[in-house]
């Protein structure tokens, strides 16, 4: 029973092109959402989070939609390069919890 | 100067030991996390403890025993390790709920033979 889903395990962009990476989640309860990247041998770092109340949220090259009627949330790295080349896990939140939930991460390949 | 900072790093062992995993976290955070990654790679939630207090304990076995000295540091001891347990382990800290995220440590591979 995985609340939130990260359905493509791995996505390729060239360099300078906009990468898109996709998030869904089942529970309405949701009202913070969030997206981690990680490198080899390191843990998760925080990149950009966005409340249930806003649909869009953005810092620098990195954007993050959120749709609630679809239960769909986006992040687009405009434009990509090679140190975005990680896993992106996308993470969500309800009022009042502690805990976060995780996708299964989407791993980023940027071309150069 | 590290953050959040789990040791060790990579452990292979047999099964039917007992192991410990050690976090400590300098960032003055009061809440402190278990979370493990599987085969399928998914970071789901073990335990969490704020200022020493168990909050979070899901659906763990009960080989699975944490360990918060201080608010500080959050220690994951494993009784008589099986196959499946082997996993990433990581460790993480907060401030105030998630609002802003968690700091995580880099992680403990662990490895039953």
């Amino acid at each position: 029973d995985q609340q939130v889903k990260q359905n493509s395990p791995s996505l390729s962009v060239q360099e300078g092109r906009i990468s898109i990476l996709n998030c869904d989640y089942t529970n309405s309860m949701f009202d913070y959402f969030l997206w981690y990247k990680k490198y080899p041998a390191e843990g998760p770092t925080f990149l950009i989070s966005i409340s249930s109340i806003k649909d869009k949220n953005e810092d620098g090259r990195f954007t993050v939609f959120l749709n609630k009627s679809a239960k769909h949330l986006s992040l687009h790295i405009v434009p990509s390069q090679p140190g975005d080349s990680a896993v992106y896990f996308c993470a969500a939140k309800y009022q009042g919890a502690q805990k976060l939930v995780f996708g299964q991460g989407t791993r980023l390949t940027i071309n150069p | 100067d590290t953050a959040v900072s789990q040791t060790p790093k990579y452990l292979v062992t047999q099964m039917g030991n007992d192991k410990s995993i050690k976090c400590e976290q300098n960032l003055g955070h009061d809440t402190m996390y278990w979370y493990k990654q599987d085969s399928k790679k998914f970071l789901k939630i073990m335990f969490s403890y704020n200022n020493k207090e168990l909050i979070i304990n899901e659906t763990v076995p009960n080989r699975f025993s944490p360990k918060s000295p201080d608010k500080a540091h959050l220690n994951l001891h494993i009784n008589s390790l099986e196959l499946g347990d082997s996993a990433v382990y990581f460790c993480a800290s907060s401030q105030d709920g998630v609002g802003h995220g968690y700091t995580f440590g880099s992680g403990t591979r662990l490895t039953v033979v």
